[in-house]
């Protein structure tokens, strides 16, 4: 099946820097890309998403690249507050398994004050 | 808008006993979805359905039932649980778009099988 990993699975940043979360996905045939945020016993709350037709889209302090070439997707966040300390996910979805989604164990982003 | 609710958020069950839980949805979506979460492993697809009146096998149905008598609830049945179905489930909805579209999760059901 496909394989959905982070390189990191624990990242600890400053209050006020940036954090860079990284994903690496095997199926070239997927096509689209979410990351989710899922705090402390909460189910998983959609942040951004990308499609392959893109190499970068950009929200509120949050930022998501996609490198096809190398299979990778990454999240920025721009100034990270305490309130993004949680998990995140990222999730794809090969275009030959339309609306089914393959999930990453997840990365703990620690914000320390 | 609620959005995706789950009931119970808590239970435990004895080896051999049954239960259902329950989601909700009132965005009017076509697709719901049935996921365990395990600890250091990321969501696994039990079951999803494209429609009321559908259901089709995700990556690990092994154990469940699923039903979709109306098109705004999804329900997860075990008919026997077993300790290996400890786990924290969440249920997720999407519409039908054409290229993917964005899955919204409930709040989950932890449920603990002794």
């Amino acid at each position: 099946g496909e394989s959905v990993g982070l390189h990191l699975p624990t990242l600890s940043v400053q209050e006020g820097d940036n954090s860079i979360i990284n994903c690496a996905y095997s199926n070239s045939a997927s096509d689209y890309f979410i990351w989710y945020k899922q705090e402390s016993g909460k189910g998983p709350q959609f942040i951004i998403d990308i499609r392959s037709n893109m190499d970068k889209r950009q929200g509120q302090r949050v930022t998501v690249l996609l490198n096809k070439t190398v299979k990778h997707l990454s999240l920025q966040i721009a100034a990270t507050q305490p309130g993004d300390s949680a998990v995140y996910f990222c999730a794809e979805n090969p275009k030959d398994n339309f609306n089914k989604f393959y999930f990453g164990s997840g990365t703990k982003l620690n914000v320390k004050p | 808008n609620a959005g995706v609710t789950q009931t119970p958020k808590f239970r435990v069950l004895k080896t051999g006993q049954s239960m259902t839980l329950l989601c909700a949805q009132d965005m009017n979506h076509e697709y719901m979805y049935w996921y365990r979460q395990d600890p250091g492993m990321g969501l696994r697809l039990i079951h999803y359905s494209v429609g009321e009146g559908t259901t089709a096998k995700g990556e690990v149905p092994d154990g469940y039932n699923v039903s979709r008598l109306k098109k705004q609830n999804f329900l997860l049945g075990l008919e026997s649980a077993a300790p290996s179905q400890t786990s924290v489930y969440f249920c997720a909805s999407s519409g039908a778009g054409v290229w993917g579209d964005t899955q919204y999760f409930g709040p989950g059901t932890r449920l603990t099988v002794l």
